[in-house]
């Protein structure tokens, strides 16, 4: 597809699962954001990919949160040991370059 | 300490009529604006954006204006239509950082 694709749209897991979220950003572009949105707020900065590397990782709430991008374009968030409070819809973004982000329709995580 | 607020979470206006969305921001450093709409299960899009080098910035029925010294920014939609009815969030960034701050959102209501 043209767009930004994340999978799974929804996810319901228990309280001390593992989780991963898929991120497809728009062919060709190089940076990959990951941002989560929790209800009644606006997006919150998590981790921002340039190609295969980590270049900010300092939204990160802690260390059960984990994103790689391997290969430089598609993305996995890794959540370790989830919490209720994990609970969001997490957002992923592509942009060439600097340019204008792109954001797929989200993954909505409920932590039971 | 939210950076980025938009006090009004939502806002009725009539089909037709001008609305207007606020936005205020604390941090001095940031000096690239924009305005992001989202409907009900989608990912934000870009609507327009505004450099701190301007005070207005206009496309089509959507003009944002930048106001520095009271850090404020508003987003004008005229003549208002009822696909306009969506979450529009401003969100803000310094240009030595790529990180986007986002404020709550503001709920628009177009009515017929």
């Amino acid at each position: 597809g043209a767009g930004v694709s994340q999978t799974p749209s929804n996810k319901v897991t228990e309280k001390g699962k593992y989780v991963e979220l898929r991120c497809d950003p728009i062919s060709g572009h190089t940076a990959l954001y990951w941002y989560r949105q929790s209800l009644g707020q606006g997006p919150e900065f998590l981790i921002y990919f340039q190609g295969t590397g980590a270049a900010d990782d300092s939204g990160l709430p802690n260390d059960r949160f984990f994103a790689v991008r391997p290969e430089g374009s598609v993305s996995t968030l890794k959540i370790q040991r989830t919490e209720r409070g994990d609970s969001a819809v997490y957002l992923c973004a592509s942009s060439l370059g600097a340019g204008e982000l792109f954001f797929g329709e989200g993954s909505r995580l409920t932590v039971l | 300490d939210q950076q980025v607020k938009q006090n009004s979470p939502s806002l009725s206006v009539q089909e037709g009529r001008i609305s207007i969305l606020n936005c205020d921001y604390t941090n001095s450093m940031f000096d690239y604006f924009l305005w992001y709409k989202k409907y009900p299960a989608e990912g934000p899009t870009f609507l327009i954006s505004i450099s701190s080098i301007k005070d207005k910035n206009e496309d089509g029925r959507f003009t944002v204006f930048l106001n520095k010294s009271a850090k404020h920014l508003s987003l004008h939609i005229v003549p208002s239509q009822p696909g306009d009815s969506a979450v529009y969030f401003c969100a803000a960034s310094a240009t030595s950082n790529y990180q986007l701050i986002w404020g709550a959102g503001t709920k628009l209501i177009i009515k017929p």
